[in-house]
């Protein structure tokens, strides 16, 4: 069963635009973490958020997490057509366990 | 370093026939993972393992679904007898107990039962 709920569930942007996608989950978590797909490939780590913090950053990306509200976003700044992808949050319920994806927001990204 | 290694890339079979697919993980990751993800789905936990001892293999369909990671390096996944509803994506993850949650997916096998 898939535990969080990526929203949109598309979106299309402009080269140079920022995108925000966000994610939904049900129960407490210990970590969430993003990946994203390219088309035809496997998964690509991109970020980790513990539960104890509330936002991260790595070079574009910018990820925020409200255990409050059981929910994150992740932002990507100055979108580039690479960044064209299907992104997925995931969450674990302990430091070392399984995690559970969303269904994933496909991003177009045009030039 | 070498990324997880899985193949093949890309299998087409009729129905009721057996298939394998295979996983070499990134080396000293004594994690491994098989998901199976359906179009337009996010991945679906399918066995874990760590090092040789399958630890969560809830969502694993027994009846026609089998899995070993000898050795606990090397995983192969087995279906016999496949069905049409198999047909998806199967992708081997591996990570490091001590190097945190982190996962490195392989690039996916791509199952088509016809």
């Amino acid at each position: 069963s898939q535990q969080g709920e990526e929203d949109p569930q598309a979106l299309s942007i402009q080269e140079g635009e920022n995108a925000t996608m966000n994610c939904s989950y049900k129960t407490s978590i210990n970590n969430l973490q993003w990946y994203r797909q390219n088309s035809g490939r496997g998964l690509v780590h991109l970020i980790l958020i513990r539960s104890n913090e509330r936002e991260k950053h790595s070079g574009r990306l910018r990820v925020t997490l409200d255990t409050s509200k059981k929910s994150s976003s992740l932002l990507i700044t100055a979108s580039r057509a690479a960044d064209t992808a299907s992104y997925f949050c995931a969450t674990g319920y302990s430091g070392y366990s399984t995690l559970t994806f969303g269904k994933g927001t496909m991003l177009l990204v045009s030039p | 370093e070498a990324g997880v290694v899985q193949s093949p890339r890309y299998k087409i079979i009729e129905k009721k026939q057996p298939v394998a697919f295979w996983c070499n993980p990134i080396s000293g990751h004594n994690t491994l993972y098989w998901y199976r993800q359906n179009l337009g789905q996010g991945p679906e936990l399918l066995i874990r393992y760590e090092n040789e001892e399958a630890v969560d293999d809830s969502q694993l369909p027994k009846d026609r679904f089998s899995a070993e990671r000898l050795k606990g390096v090397d995983s192969t996944l087995k279906i016999q007898p496949a069905e049409l509803g198999d047909s998806a994506v199967y992708l081997c993850a591996s990570s490091f107990f001590e190097g945190g949650p982190e996962q490195y997916f392989g690039p996916g096998t791509r199952l088509t039962v016809t």
